[in-house]
């Protein structure tokens, strides 16, 4: 069954520390992986995706195949990175499901 | 650009009454999708169209859930009658086509069911 995993709920990490996000997924295809924030009081948006392969806001996200994981990270958190992340699995096949995790809460220590 | 425009921001009912959720996607997107987001979880996917087509509904509890989107533009969903377990925000989004584009998401409608 396809599955997203993030395994903490909420993160608190001192600013200009570094960031890592965790996101674990389970599915037999070629995956597409997103990561989705929403900062407080504004709707959910696009962070990045993995096919695109680029740094937003500092982010970065790569794709491993072998550990099934697509983990977020940042070198330096700042104070306007602390939002709800959430990590999804979306495949191209009509037949296939849209799953998103259950996101984590990363709180930004000032 | 107004983005995703979905209504009433908020709505409060007794359970066994209905209720509908309204959503505009941006102009020219194709794909639409309803998700329903409980608290402390991710958007769980409810229903997927392409155009007026409802390309992937296997999530949408049609026993009290239904959905339309005509003329492949506004979508409707409704839930009648609603349950106590109902109380979620319902989040509509859209995208360019169904080939793993970006979504844009609306604020959402946030129902509690009394």
């Amino acid at each position: 069954a396809q599955r997203v995993t993030q395994p903490e709920k909420l993160l608190s990490v001192f600013k200009g520390a570094p960031v890592e996000l965790k996101c674990n997924y389970s599915y037999s295809g070629s995956p597409e992986l997103f990561w989705y924030v929403q900062y407080s009081r504004q709707r959910l948006q696009l962070l990045l995706r993995h096919i695109s392969r680029e740094s937003i806001k500092g982010f970065t996200a790569d794709l491993n195949k072998g550990e099934t994981s697509f983990h977020l990270k940042k070198p330096f958190a700042q104070e306007e990175d602390s939002a709800m992340y959430y990590c999804a699995l979306i495949h191209m096949n009509r037949d296939d499901k849209i799953i998103f995790g259950k996101g984590t809460r990363l709180h930004i220590l000032p | 650009e107004a983005g995703v425009v979905q209504s009433p921001r908020y709505k409060i009912i007794e359970k066994k009454q209905p209720v509908a959720f309204w959503c505009n996607p941006i102009s020219g997107h194709n794909t639409l999708y309803w998700y329903r987001q409980n608290l402390g979880q991710g958007p769980e996917l409810l229903i997927r169209y392409e155009n007026e087509e409802a390309v992937d509904d296997s999530q949408l509890p049609k026993d009290r859930f239904s959905a339309e989107r005509l003329k492949g533009v506004d979508s409707t969903l409704k839930i009648q009658p609603a349950e106590l377990g109902d109380s979620a925000v319902y989040l509509c989004a859209s995208s360019l086509d169904d080939r793993g584009n970006i979504q844009y998401f609306g604020a959402g409608t946030r129902l509690s069911v009394l």
